[in-house]
């Protein structure tokens, strides 16, 4: 059963829009929340996270949003580069736990020039 | 800065085979966690370890072990390879909630 998921595969956005990208959970005890980066035949990049207690988490063109009554959060990129064309995972993980990652699928992302 | 290290990079075995796989964490992490990822597949967790000892298990088969030494580099053993193990393996680190994650090792098993 997939905790973590990523119900879009692929998003397409023009360079200079924003790009968001949505994941949602389904296991109430996880209280903090990651966005990776993946490139191909690399490791995953940790780009932003999110504690359970906020709702918001800002850093430079990544903003990310969390809404726990509706176990959702999302990752705005603004304004998006080619650059950032990549596949991005959500994780979440249960602090005082063992911290492992729990993962979506990830969604492709394509910043079109 | 630094970043995890990992070794090799490939690793090309054949059915029953054992391999080894490094990971040499960011000075002074004291968690490392190793994941697997099947092709098209999100990173699984396979076995973490905090100030040497194990933290926790995932979906980790019995014919994988794993340690972590003094100097805190950890060893992913796998014996008896299958088909089915040809993946990406991941090790991460960790000081506090943020996974930093290596280059990851490419194994195929033939």
């Amino acid at each position: 059963d997939q905790q973590v998921k990523q119900n879009s595969p692929s998003l397409s956005v023009q360079e200079g829009r924003i790009s968001i990208l949505n994941c949602d959970y389904t296991n109430s005890m996880f209280d903090y929340f990651l966005w990776y980066k993946k490139y191909p035949a690399e490791g995953p990049t940790f780009l932003i996270s999110i504690s359970s207690i906020k709702d918001k988490n800002e850093d430079g063109r990544f903003t990310v949003f969390l809404n726990k009554s509706a176990k959702h959060l999302s990752l705005h990129i603004v304004p998006s580069q080619p650059g950032d064309s990549a596949v991005y995972f959500c994780a979440a993980s249960t602090q005082g736990g063992s911290e492992k990652l729990v993962f979506g699928k990830g969604t492709k992302l394509t910043v079109n020039p | 800065a630094a970043g995890v290290i990992q070794s090799p990079r490939h690793l090309i075995k054949e059915k029953r085979e054992t391999a080894t796989l490094k990971c040499y964490p960011i000075p002074r992490h004291d968690t490392v966690y190793w994941y697997q990822q099947g092709p098209g597949q999100d990173p699984q967790f396979l076995i973490s370890f905090y100030e040497k000892m194990q933290s926790d298990k995932g979906s980790i088969p019995d014919r994988f072990s794993a340690q972590q030494f003094s100097d805190y580099h950890s060893e992913l053993n796998m014996s008896s390879l299958e088909l089915g193990d040809s993946a990406l393996y991941f090790c991460a680190s960790s000081l506090g909630y943020e996974q930093y994650f290596g280059p990851g090792t490419r194994l195929t098993v033939t």
